[in-house]
């Protein structure tokens, strides 16, 4: 399997900052996707590889990679994405998660 | 908009099976998506537990390797719901248990099969094995 490693697992921040996570793969990967989860409401899909962001998702959302490095930027931090961030890669079976970033009110 | 909506018991006993369902509104299951399956063990990531895609009265189903041996994902298209039946369970199998819906993948063969990119979630329900 795919390992997807994840940093920071947490991280403080507040509302208007610049926050970056990153996500590693274990091997080359082409698609990488990235997810919210919020507590007490469903996961959400934020975005795909590098130009793919959902509908309705909001432009503060945006990716970048470097051969086996991913990274999800938020340009400004609002109150609703204080929950934790997963990345997920498309290219093997079984698909394989990041453990997950924290991202908490500073 | 499509919603859906994971049921099932909160307490199964070591050793038995594990079902849960997963109501689908908005959409119906047997139109061009897949259907799955996703856990989340108490202080852990997310694994993935395997997909189904309903067209013409067969199934495409894909499972994750570690539990294909325990594990069956079946669909009711009269009710538009989808299950997840995991047999034997053991502690480890307490987990947030997640029912997403998944744009298809084209295989080798030009088959459409269980996509990979997991578009809209459950808000998830615990399941814990415990006696």
């Amino acid at each position: 399997d795919i390992q997807m490693t994840q940093s920071p697992s947490s991280l403080s921040a507040s509302v208007g900052d610049r926050v970056t996570i990153t996500c590693r793969a274990s091997q080359t990967v082409i698609t990488l996707n990235w997810y919210r989860l919020r507590p007490g409401k469903a996961p959400e899909f934020l975005i795909s590889g590098a130009f793919t962001l959902r509908s309705g998702v909001a432009s503060r959302f945006s990716t970048s990679e470097s051969g086996t490095d991913f990274t999800l930027t938020l340009s400004s931090v609002q109150p609703e994405d204080f929950a934790t961030y997963f990345c997920q890669q498309t290219d093997t079976t079984p698909p394989t998660f990041g453990q997950g970033t924290r991202l908490e009110i500073k | 908009q499509v919603q859906l909506q994971e049921s099932g018991p909160g307490l199964v006993k070591p050793s038995e099976t594990l079902s849960v369902t997963c109501g689908v509104s908005g959409y119906l299951i047997s139109y061009g998506y897949s259907w799955g399956w996703i856990r989340q063990p108490p202080g852990k990531g997310l694994e993935w537990i395997g997909g189904i895609y309903h067209s013409g009265g067969s199934s495409s189903t894909s499972y994750n390797p570690s539990l294909k041996s325990r594990v069956a994902i079946s669909v009711d298209t009269s009710m538009n719901q989808f299950f997840l039946r995991l047999t034997s369970v053991t502690a480890a199998d307490t987990a947030v248990y997640y029912c997403v819906r998944a744009p298809l993948r084209v295989n080798d063969d030009g088959d459409g099969v269980p996509g990979f990119r997991f578009d809209d979630w459950g808000r998830g329900i615990l399941v814990t094995v415990s006696s």
